[in-house]
């Protein structure tokens, strides 16, 4: 995870919104991911959005992208307790390579 | 529609053991890739499997093998177990083709003594 870096820690208040950054360097990036990862658990796919988008909606989530400063961003609005998790951001380079690169993580931690 | 398992889930080993871990991706997925997850080195991509062919490989030691089955199903091995090799291994299917959405299962978490 190298070439994408995320702020490890966010603790947030419920019922406020979340956001998590994470910046890339590769500029081929071709797909940029949102993974969550509960303790104990494998890697849920939050959402995704392709680099020609500038933003990506689905209910309390929304993705933003600015290519130009190669910077992703997670907005989590309405926090509760369930999301408390490791927020992963991964970039896969091109449309014929599949591997993900990921960071380190971000955990989120929602405080009452 | 079933998720990505695989199995075991946990698994004890010591070194200088060999261990072989599954993983069934989701049904009609043809990629699987494996992914090595620790707390010192984050998530590391191992490899990729497609049509049973290996189409990427990451940079681990030939130690660490895997293979595809022709109804998709991915097996990973690991020879001379060391220490080190203690770690969660994550599989993630995807559909094939131009779709890029990779969904991972549970992991296997895989202690070394």
């Amino acid at each position: 995870g190298e070439d994408v870096e995320q702020s490890l820690f966010l603790s947030v208040r419920e019922g406020d919104s979340s956001v998590i950054n994470c910046t890339y360097t590769d500029s081929s990036s071709t797909y940029l991911y949102w993974y969550k990862q509960e303790p104990g658990a494998g890697l849920q796919l939050l959402t995704y959005i392709f680099s020609n988008m500038d933003m990506k909606q689905d209910q309390r989530l929304t993705v933003l992208l600015n290519k130009k400063d190669k910077h992703l961003s997670l907005r989590i609005a309405d926090t509760q307790t369930g999301d408390s998790a490791i927020y992963f951001c991964a970039e896969s380079l091109s449309s014929n390579d599949y591997k993900l690169s990921f960071g380190a993580g971000t955990t989120v931690t929602v405080r009452a | 529609k079933a998720g990505v398992t695989q199995t075991p889930r946990y698994l004890i080993k010591t070194r200088g053991q060999q261990v072989t871990l599954s993983c069934s991706p989701i049904s009609g997925h043809r990629s699987v890739s494996w992914y090595q997850q620790t707390p010192g080195q984050g998530l590391q991509f191992l490899f990729e499997y497609f049509s049973e062919t290996q189409r990427n490989k990451g940079n681990f030691p030939g130690r660490f093998s895997g293979r595809q089955f022709s109804n998709s199903r991915s097996e990973m091995n690991v020879s001379t177990l060391e220490l080190g090799d203690s770690a969660l291994y994550l599989c993630a299917s995807r559909p094939g083709g131009q779709n890029n959405e990779q969904f991972f299962g549970p992991g296997t978490r895989l202690t070394v003594l």
